[in-house]
């Protein structure tokens, strides 16, 4: 199975930082990585697809980059609404991974 | 616009087993593969498998198999997950969710809104 390590997985910030939340896969995986947003009691919610392009509504303060095994979910200016939990998952091989999560709670 | 709706709330003893349903609208069923996620109290997300809503085929991981089965009526867009030899393992919300896949790009677009399965005796 293709692990997907992230990290940290749990940060705490203040509205206005900027936040990075990283995925490393055991092997490459091409571009084949999603960013998912979730909130309690709610399905995940797509923010990134292909590593980095962004999914249609979403506010351009979210970013994505990386490609083979390093990948890279960044938040430039976190706003209220943010605070969440985040999780990568990897597509290209099965079975598919989810991350473990990475908790931003407000500080 | 797209729904996918899912049954209700399932309370099983240890041993059993348990059928979730996921009935789509505001698209063409057999257009895009329906895939199943669990996630137990405080844990991530974890992928089970997908469905070809078309031809009916699956894959399903490998921890998974031989103990779920995933099939689907295409005359009511309906898919289901059935899950057996259930244990408190298993306890978990599941959901279905569409892959929307074009171009060879890939995400999860639109989700049920979960069921909560309890295995407890």
């Amino acid at each position: 199975d293709i692990q997907m390590t992230q990290s940290p997985s749990s940060l705490s910030a203040s509205v206005g930082d900027r936040v990075t939340i990283t995925c490393r896969a055991s092997q490459g995986i091409r571009y084949d990585v999603g960013w998912y947003q979730q909130k309690p009691g709610k399905a995940p919610k797509s923010l990134i697809y292909s590593a980095s392009s962004l999914q249609s509504g979403v506010p351009s303060r979210f970013s994505g980059s990386g490609s083979g095994t390093e990948f890279t979910l960044t938040i430039s200016g976190l706003q209220p609404e943010d605070f969440a939990t985040y999780y990568c998952l990897q597509h290209n091989g099965y079975p598919w991974t989810f991350g473990q999560g990475t908790k931003v709670d407000i500080k | 616009q797209v729904q996918l709706v899912q049954s209700g709330t399932e309370v099983k003893k240890p041993g059993a087993s348990v059928k979730v349903s996921c009935k789509v609208s505001g698209y063409n069923f057999m257009n895009f593969y329906l895939h199943w996620v669990r996630q137990a109290p405080g844990q991530g997300p974890e992928w089970m498998g997908w469905i070809n809503p078309d031809s009916g085929a699956t894959t399903t991981a490998q921890k998974f198999q031989g103990r779920v089965s995933m099939t689907r009526d295409t005359s009511v867009s309906t898919a289901y997950m059935e899950l057996n030899t259930l244990t408190s393992d298993d306890t978990a919300v599941y959901f279905c969710a569409r892959w929307y896949y074009i171009f060879s790009v890939g995400y999860y677009d639109h989700w049920g809104q979960g069921t909560l399965v309890t295995v407890s005796s």
